[in-house]
Formats: structure tokens, C-alpha cells, sequence
């Protein structure tokens, strides 16, 4: 079965940035959309971006758009969301997903566990 | 884009059924088959458990089924047991090819 496991969140100051990791195995990474979900403290699922298996598309919600870039490297199975100029709102455990023809296409059928970003001075 | 309008809880007694809606709008639920429905329990990441509205994965429960009406799409649980008892989150692709979640729905087993 397919694993996921992102790395790279940490304590950041307000207006920090950090680049977060997501590592792919027992899975066809090359082949699938791939995207960044995050959650609050105590809050709802939001999803941030994606990213096209090949990495010629890329897409953002609202808040997040000018400040984090996502990319991915198949050749190394991995996904990264580069997150700048960080707010206080920032705050979430960060997941990477997968969608596949598990969840036809359009569902997040594999997550990660996540990686906690916490924004504070 | 705003987020998909869930009932913030839900309850039930065992063996009873729930359903949980997911209001959007013709930009998203009520403009593509493409809602999914996800279980998240506490300290953990979420679970998928329906895709393209009515589709349940293998190995998921057929206790669980979805539908859609117009801009609402709903979940709901059958012979409702205590696992269930979890938050649970829809989401959408939108016309903006994006994707927006629900606002989360905590069900109670009473």
C-alpha cells in the first residue's frame, strides 16, 4: 500500500518560511496529481494546493496564492511545498494527498500524517 | 471560495441511521459528480470513504453511501456503531480547478 510521510514543519516567526517534504513509496508517484492539505488547530480540512503529475500545472487557494509554491521532483518520489512569508493563520498540520484512480481521480485517496507548522514569535 | 456548508454534529443511537449533508453551490457540488466524503478521527489524518458522490472504495464499509441533489451532496451512515463516531468532511473539485472541503460534521454514537 501506498505511504506518504512529510517532514520539515517546525516553530517559524511571523513572516519565516520553511519548505516542507513529502516522501512517496509503494506507489506510482510519477503518475498522479498530487496535493497540500492542511488543518488548523481544532478546525476543518482546507485545501492549498496541487500539482499536475508532470509538473506543468499548478494550482492555489486564495490565501495561500504569491506566498507558498508547490513542486514535486519523480525522480526522487517527492513533493514539497515551499511556504514564505508566514502568518499567525499559517498555523496547521500540513498533509500531502494523493489522486489516483482509487478515488477516481478526484478524491484524496492516500494521505500522510502530516507535519505541524506552528507561527509564533 | 468558501467552504461547503455541513451540520456542525450529528447524533444517533447504535444500529440507527444519520445523514450528514454538504451544501455548495453550481460552481462546485452542484456543477460536477466529483464529491468525496472523508472520516478523520481524533489525532489522526483523514480516511476516504466515498468518491465521485456514490462510490465507496474497497474495503469501506457499504454501511457508508452517498448521493447528490442539486448543489447538495449527503452521507449517510446505516447501522450506525461506535467506530463511527468520528468528524466527518466533504469535499468538491470547483470550476476554478480547485478543490473546497466541508466545514466538518462531528457524529456522536449516543
Amino acid at each position: 500500500e501506498a505511504q506518504l510521510v512529510e517532514s520539515g514543519g517546525g516553530l517559524v516567526q511571523p513572516g519565516g518560511s520553511l519548505r516542507l517534504s513529502c516522501a512517496a513509496s509503494e506507489f506510482s508517484f510519477s503518475n498522479y496529481w498530487m496535493s497540500w492539505v492542511r488543518q488548523a488547530p481544532g478546525k476543518g480540512l482546507e485545501w492549498v494546493a496541487n500539482i499536475k503529475d508532470d509538473g506543468s500545472t499548478k494550482n492555489y487557494v486564495d490565501s495561500v496564492r504569491g506566498r507558498f509554491t508547490i513542486s514535486r521532483d519523480n525522480a526522487k518520489n517527492s513533493l514539497y511545498l515551499q511556504v514564505n512569508s508566514l502568518r499567525a493563520e499559517d498555523t496547521a498540520m500540513y498533509y500531502c494527498a494523493s489522486t489516483t484512480y482509487r478515488g477516481g481521480w478526484y478524491a484524496f485517496d492516500y494521505w500522510g500524517q502530516g507535519t505541524l507548522v506552528t507561527v509564533s514569535s | 471560495q468558501s467552504a461547503l456548508t455541513q451540520p456542525a454534529s450529528v447524533s444517533g443511537s447504535p444500529g440507527q441511521s444519520i445523514t450528514i449533508s454538504c451544501t455548495g453551490t453550481s460552481s462546485d457540488v452542484g456543477g460536477y459528480n466529483y464529491v468525496s466524503w472523508y472520516q478523520q478521527h481524533p489525532g489522526k489524518a483523514p480516511k476516504f470513504m466515498i468518491y465521485d458522490v456514490s462510490n465507496r472504495p474497497s474495503g469501506v464499509s457499504n454501511r457508508f453511501s452517498g448521493s447528490k441533489s442539486g448543489n447538495t451532496a449527503s452521507l449517510t451512515i446505516s447501522g450506525l456503531q461506535a467506530e463511527d463516531e468520528a468528524d466527518y468532511y466533504c469535499s468538491s473539485f470547483t470550476s476554478s480547478d480547485t478543490y473546497v472541503f466541508g466545514t466538518g460534521t462531528k457524529v456522536t454514537v449516543l
